[in-house]
């Protein structure tokens, strides 16, 4: 069972500010079973990037993702007032047909 | 627009079951390209896929879960449902019903609004 790992647990940053985070598989994941999700307090996640670097409808091009094999980030260039959220992981594995997601990583402000 | 919407008991006493259903609007899941899903989320923690059924009747479940879980199809309703058994304080979480999107990348491209499941006698 592939297990995900995001780092930081917790990034805190200024608006304005670059976020790197961090998606790290602990066996080789195909870069169409990634995707990121943003989640608010309240509400459900929402998709921002599938297939490791496209960026879903109507996502904002600040977001950015990239990575293969087992390790994968997701960039946002400038942070807006509303990206502060907790942010996820997930990768589907073929070979158990299971799903996975990461433990999040919350974006604070600073 | 595609709408899932959750409904079922939201307080359930340890031991026994919890039952949920997820109504589909403005799509069928009787479509081929995706898996319909249940994922939870306890409070203050993070993501869980529980399990989930293709169009063709197969179901695969989190191997945490599997003894517990069931999650069947009602096609002439346009809605699929998750049963849980043995609850325990543990099982207490927001539980969403989602679209997988599987013809080659895989996401989740639709969520209901979720439901809090609370167990506590």
């Amino acid at each position: 069972e592939i297990v995900l790992t995001q780092s930081p647990g917790t990034l805190s940053l200024s608006p304005g500010e670059e976020a790197t985070l961090s998606c790290r598989a602990s066996q080789f994941v195909r870069s169409i079973y990634l995707a990121w999700y943003q989640q608010k307090p309240g509400q459900a996640p929402r998709l921002l990037i599938h297939g490791a670097s496209r960026r879903a409808t109507g996502i904002p091009d600040r977001f950015s993702g990239s990575g293969s094999g087992t390790d994968f980030t997701l960039t946002i260039s400038s942070l807006e007032p509303e990206d502060f959220a907790v942010y996820y992981c997930q990768q589907f594995e073929s070979s158990l047909s299971t799903w996975t997601f990461g433990q999040g990583t919350k974006v604070e402000i600073k | 627009q595609l709408l899932l919407q959750e409904s079922g008991s939201r307080l359930v006493k340890p031991s026994q079951t919890l039952s949920l259903t997820c109504a589909v609007s403005g799509g069928s899941i009787s479509s081929g390209g995706y898996s319909w899903s249940w994922i939870r989320q306890p409070p203050g923690k993070g993501l869980e896929w529980i399990g989930y059924f293709y169009h063709t009747g197969s179901t695969y479940y989190n191997p945490s879960l599997k003894s517990r879980v069931t999650i069947s199809v009602d096609g002439s309703k346009n809605q699929f449902s998750l049963k849980l058994s043995s609850v325990t304080a543990a099982d207490t979480a927001v539980y969403y019903c989602a679209r997988f999107f599987t013809s080659a990348d895989r996401y989740v491209d639709s969520w209901g609004q979720g439901t809090l499941v609370t167990v506590s006698s």
